[in-house]
């Protein structure tokens, strides 16, 4: 149980362009999803929470206009780069928990390439 | 803010023990998780220590010391399908949801 799911798992796209990324929680409801960027060999950093239902809640130096998210479900949050730079390539995950201090569970992860 | 320090890389050798450990500084404490990715892929989540002590799971434990601030994650019968990173995490609440912050990530490397 606990499944995560993240689409696409690879994007190649131009820079100017608009990319959308997926995160379903696939068996459990998830009033909270969380969205991170990972550069080679380092840590996850949190880029925001994503609450259903409300706005999400972006970390600092995280810009709100270029990474939109949307959590319009209990199953269903989405992350779009916005005029996407080279700058933007990167590894993107999301995770979301059965509620609380509960494990979080992540998705597969998406590799934006912007060309 | 809260940070936590774990050793950047550890190598060992099939079937050896190694520990990794990590220190943390936060604004409160609502237990240490541990969490493996291996390249290219999420995260899976390993181990969870809420109160001081020893966690045990197959060949993974986990201890915690809270008044140290210190946990490590322990790996024993190596495997080289245990290289990968390991990750020390905690989660603090903040506007009703607990928010997850990671250690840098310690790179785990069996050799035969």
């Amino acid at each position: 149980g606990a499944v995560v799911s993240q689409h696409p798992s690879r994007v190649i796209c131009k820079s100017g362009t608009s990319v959308k990324i997926e995160c379903r929680s696939l068996d459990f409801q998830a009033t909270t999803m969380f969205w991170y960027r990972q550069f080679p060999k380092q840590s996850l950093m949190l880029m925001a929470t994503s609450n259903e239902g409300s706005k999400a809640t972006y970390e600092q130096g995280v810009e709100k206009d270029k990474f939109l998210i949307n959590h319009a479900s209990l199953t269903l949050s989405t992350l779009t780069v916005t005029s996407a730079h080279p700058e933007d390539s990167s590894f993107y995950i999301c995770s979301a928990s059965l509620g609380g201090n509960s494990p979080l569970h992540f998705g597969n992860g998406t590799r934006l390439t912007v060309t | 803010g809260q940070s936590l320090e774990q050793p950047s890389e550890v190598t060992a050798v099939e079937g050896a023990i190694v520990q990794i450990n990590c220190t943390y500084q936060t604004s409160g404490f609502y237990g240490l998780s541990w969490y493996q990715q291996h390249d290219g892929g999420a995260p899976t989540f390993l181990s969870y220590n809420g109160l001081d002590g020893l966690e045990e799971t197959g060949r993974f434990s986990s201890f915690l010391s809270r008044s140290d601030s210190y946990g490590y994650l322990l790996l024993q019968e190596l495997q080289m399908k245990d290289s990968a990173s390991y990750f020390c995490a905690v989660r603090l609440p903040s506007g009703g949801s607990y928010i997850p912050t990671f250690g840098r990530g310690t790179s785990l490397i069996v050799h035969p």
